[in-house]
């Protein structure tokens, strides 16, 4: 069974500062998919960024990137400019590419706090 | 695009009664909706996935006999908490898949903005 590991229960950062959130998995399969979510004090879970198993370039939307280390099971998260509206909980998941299930394997997320 | 909401936001219920849980699909059809429950300061725990069409599959723990879901469109899928006791409080967050070949990519689950529910 695949697994997600996010080892820091809390994260801080300094306004306009960069931070990465980590993330490491488990799994036998070699396609499948990578998530961040974002989960403000509202509870709205939000889409951070997706990435794809087979694709080596690293994903990246605006101030957001990752670091996907397919060999080592790795798949960071990189906030740079930080913003207090960064602040919130973060997830990281997986989603296996067969099957016709599709459902995700989330972490057990990271709290981020963003000071001004 | 690739919005999902959650109808109601909060409902408080007393014990005995059933709760009705809708989850739409906005801006996308949908065949697999997904039921997570989330107690505070965890993570999302799936309970069950629903498919357009046909029976949900539920995960291991979770009595389907409580939780009955019913997805009888591609836009539409609903949990019914049956008999609620105050273990059953909870936030309950819903997401959806789209289908194929549309803007949003199918591997991808939108969430709808989650139902917080409280059983006296």
């Amino acid at each position: 069974a695949q697994t997600v590991t996010q080892s820091q229960p809390e994260m801080s950062v300094q306004e306009a500062e960069t931070v990465t959130l980590s993330c490491t998995y488990d799994t036998s399969e070699s396609d499948y998919y990578l998530f961040w979510y974002k989960q403000p004090p509202s509870r709205q879970m939000i889409l951070v960024i997706r990435q794809e198993a087979y694709k080596q370039q690293n994903a990246t939307e605006n101030r957001f990137s990752v670091n996907f280390q397919k060999a080592a099971k790795s798949f960071s998260l990189k906030i740079s400019d930080s913003q207090l509206g960064d602040a919130a909980m973060y997830f990281c998941a997986y989603r296996s590419a067969g099957g016709s299930q599709g459902n995700l394997i989330f972490g057990k997320g990271t709290k981020l706090s963003v000071k001004p | 695009g690739a919005v999902v909401s959650q109808h109601p936001s909060r409902v408080i219920c007393k014990s005995g009664t059933s709760v009705k849980i809708e989850c739409r699909s906005l801006d996308f059809q949908a065949t697999t909706m997904f039921w997570y429950r989330q107690f505070p300061k965890q993570s999302l725990m799936l309970m069950a996935t629903s498919n357009e069409g046909s029976k949900a599959t539920y995960e291991q723990g979770v009595e389907k006999d409580k939780f009955l879901i019913n997805h009888a469109s591609l836009t539409l899928s609903t949990l019914t908490v049956t008999s609620a006791h105050p273990e059953d409080s909870s936030f309950y967050i819903c997401s959806a898949s789209p289908v194929g070949g549309g803007a949003s990519p199918s591997d991808t689950q939108y969430f709808g903005p989650g139902t917080r529910l409280t059983v006296l």
